[in-house]
């Protein structure tokens, strides 16, 4: 079965603060992929990344850095100088292997406040 | 700006009477997908298409439906929604390459249903 945990429900940091988002998933499956996406309060989802299982680069795209590791089943997300408007949901998900569908399975979501 | 366009962002209902929300998207992608997300929960896939093909998720009840006339328009239809059909609908739509490389899903804002 596939699975994606996300434990920190909510976190508040003060602006400039670093951050790091935490994602364990499960799978059996030998290729799948991982995304991040962010849910502002306007409510849509804003696709962030997606990484391969093959691919356990790590990623950097201005203040945010993805952590993939394989050993540790574990997509970690970290803001940088954290900004007021990076407050918003953030969602890990999985998806298998598929030709004709890319369906994501989310984890439950951590909640991101950044004050000033 | 191509983009996944979702009427209307707010919608309110009689318990028991039939809503319709709609979605349209600019982005010629073959698959779309439905979502419900209630408060402070992981969106919830109802269902997909892939292109005219209709993939219920064994979960979703049957008071859920959908239609999708063509590439660009797909509607979900709440037979007789209930109170605890109160929640945030999501549309999505991804363009699968059928190569096992799952493509990031594109999201609407969302249509906000209540029910009196």
């Amino acid at each position: 079965a596939q699975k994606v945990t996300q434990a920190q429900t909510e976190i508040s940091v003060v602006e400039k603060e670093d951050v790091t988002l935490d994602c364990v998933y499960e799978t059996r499956d030998t290729t799948y992929y991982l995304f991040w996406y962010k849910q502002p309060p306007s409510g849509e989802l804003v696709f962030l990344i997606r990484r391969n299982s093959f691919d356990e680069q790590n990623e950097i795209s201005g203040r945010y850095s993805w952590n993939f590791q394989k050993s540790t089943s574990s997509f970690n997300f970290t803001i940088t100088a954290s900004q007021v408007v990076d407050s918003a949901v953030y969602f890990c998900a999985l998806s298998g292997p598929s030709y004709n569908t890319d369906k994501l399975i989310f984890g439950t979501g951590t909640r991101l406040q950044v004050f000033p | 700006d191509a983009m996944v366009i979702q009427n209307p962002r707010y919608q309110v209902t009689q318990f028991g009477k039939p809503v319709t929300l709609s979605c349209s998207q600019t982005l010629n992608h073959n698959v779309m997908y439905w979502y419900q997300q209630k408060s402070s929960q992981a969106p919830k896939l109802l269902f997909h298409y892939y292109d005219k093909d209709f993939n219920n998720e064994a979960d979703t009840p049957d008071n859920f439906q959908s239609r999708r006339p063509n590439t660009s328009f797909c509607f979900l239809d709440i037979r007789s929604p209930g109170l605890g059909d109160a929640a945030m609908y999501l549309c999505a739509t991804s363009r699968p390459t059928g190569t096992h490389s799952n493509q990031p899903q594109h999201f609407g804002d969302g249509t906000r249903l209540s029910i009196l």
